[in-house]
């Protein structure tokens, strides 16, 4: 059982699209990271959301954490071919760095 | 300031087989994590260590047992390698052992087990 379930699990758009990814759990999270991942590359991180209902953002990527910190969603505004990866959710049980990721999901840009 | 550097890049092994994989933390960071990737799933955490100590373990065999170094370097050594250790194995260092100090990852060693 994923204590992280992201979905969709696959993605295939078109360059100039918008999209949505999400990232649920039953468990309440302190926090949550957001990662992206490059083919033959490691993670990056994105971003960390810490507040229940907090949005941030970077460039055209939007992110949000529930209210009840227990899920969070990614959207991209004019998917971009760079845009094109894995992403990935993470969080972290005791703030140590032991990080539980998802499972991901493959973005696909278009040109 | 050079990133975290991992080798090698790409391996292939024989089932039963050992093999050791290589990280080389980022400047000034003293922890660092292991994980391990299976294609198109995400990094599943192995183990960590911090200073030379091993500090927390994920839900792996004893077969895959580590090494911190004197300069932080790490080591990843697998033993009696099977066809399910097939995988990219990443390593990520940080400055200290908790999520706000923050992660850098390396690029992976592909590990092909035939």
């Amino acid at each position: 059982t994923q204590l992280l379930e992201q979905s969709p699990q696959f993605l295939s758009i078109q360059e100039g699209e918008n999209l949505t990814v999400y990232c649920n759990s039953s468990s309440v999270f302190s926090s949550l990271q957001w990662y992206r991942q490059e083919p033959g590359e490691g993670p990056v991180l994105l971003v960390t959301v810490v507040t229940g209902g907090e949005v941030k953002k970077l460039k055209r990527l939007t992110f949000q954490f529930g209210d009840a910190r227990k899920d969070s969603s990614l959207h991209i505004t004019a998917a971009q071919t760079g845009d094109t990866g894995l992403y990935l959710c993470a969080f972290d049980p005791g703030n140590t760095g032991k990080l539980i990721f998802g499972q991901g999901t493959t973005l696909q840009v278009k040109p | 300031e050079t990133g975290v550097t991992q080798s090698p890049t790409h391996l292939i092994k024989t089932r039963g087989q050992q093999v050791t994989l290589r990280c080389s933390s980022q400047s000034g960071h003293n922890t660092v994590s292991w994980y391990q990737q299976a294609l198109g799933q995400g990094p599943q955490f192995i183990f960590q260590y911090y200073r030379e100590e091993e500090n927390g373990r994920g839900n792996f065999p004893p077969r895959f047992s580590g090494l911190q170094f004197p300069n932080y370097s790490s080591e990843l050594n697998v033993n009696a390698l099977e066809l399910d250790d097939s995988a990219l194995y990443l390593c990520a260092s940080s400055p200290q052992h908790a999520l706000n100090y923050g992660y850098t990852f390396g690029s992976g060693t592909r590990l092909t087990v035939v």
